[in-house]
């Protein structure tokens, strides 16, 4: 069966960093998405991995490795704006050339000054 | 001009009353996909369409109905609106390409009375 499981909650400081873990168990893995959500709006893209190692985009990095099932977002530098959900989401094949996002619940992130 | 529109943005119903909710988007895409929020529960699939003459359902499909009208227009139906379907809605949108990610919409709050 399908599970992604990320911690529900996190807390951080403004400047500090954080990382939020992600493991999933799933059948036809295909790469592995983290998105940003905040409240009442809709999820953007932050990051893809579908081969093992860190992908850097500015302040934030995601990491995947395949064999262990796990990926980590790191946010760098943190700010306020940074306080959202984060949500972790792999893309499991379904046949060629088809496939579909499969969510976790998502981690909520809040940032202290 | 957003890529990705849902309309309405937000919609209270009362039970049993059916509703459609609408997305169209601009990016030219053939997939696209209507997922549902609950709190503690991340994005869970409704249905998904990979061209117009496909359509196929996803993990939450029972109660609900779609329909493909053209490439760029895909609705979401509550043939008998009931409470448990209150939600927040989100389309999404994606290329056919490996690494493409989903865009979202921004979202229809719905609440069944």
């Amino acid at each position: 069966g399908q599970n992604i499981d990320q911690p529900t909650e996190m807390t951080a400081t403004e400047g500090a960093i954080v990382q939020i873990n992600c493991t999933y168990q799933t059948s036809g893995f295909n790469g592995l998405f983290w998105y940003q959500q905040h409240a009442g709006e809709a999820p953007t893209f932050l990051s893809y991995n579908v081969l093992d190692g860190l992908e850097e985009k500015g302040r934030f990095s995601s990491f995947l490795s395949r064999s262990k099932g796990y990926s980590y977002l790191l946010l760098k530098e943190l700010q306020m704006k940074d306080s959202a959900s984060y949500l972790c989401a792999v893309r499991e094949a379904l046949s060629y050339n088809t496939d579909k996002l499969i969510f976790g619940t998502g981690t909520r992130l809040q940032v202290f000054p | 001009d957003a890529d990705v529109t849902q309309t309405p943005r937000n919609r209270i119903t009362k039970t049993g009353k059916r509703i459609m909710l609408e997305c169209s988007q601009t990016k030219g895409h053939d997939r696209m996909y209507w997922y549902r929020q609950d709190p503690g529960l991340g994005l869970r699939l409704i249905y998904y369409s990979f061209d117009v003459k496909d359509i196929n359902k996803g993990e939450i499909s029972d109660g609900y109905s779609v329909s493909r009208q053209a490439q760029a227009k895909f609705s979401l139906s509550l043939e008998s609106a009931i409470p448990n379907q209150t939600a927040l809605y989100f389309c999404a949108t994606s290329g056919r390409t490996g690494r493409e990610t989903q865009y979202f919409g921004p979202g229809t709050r719905l609440l069944v009375l």
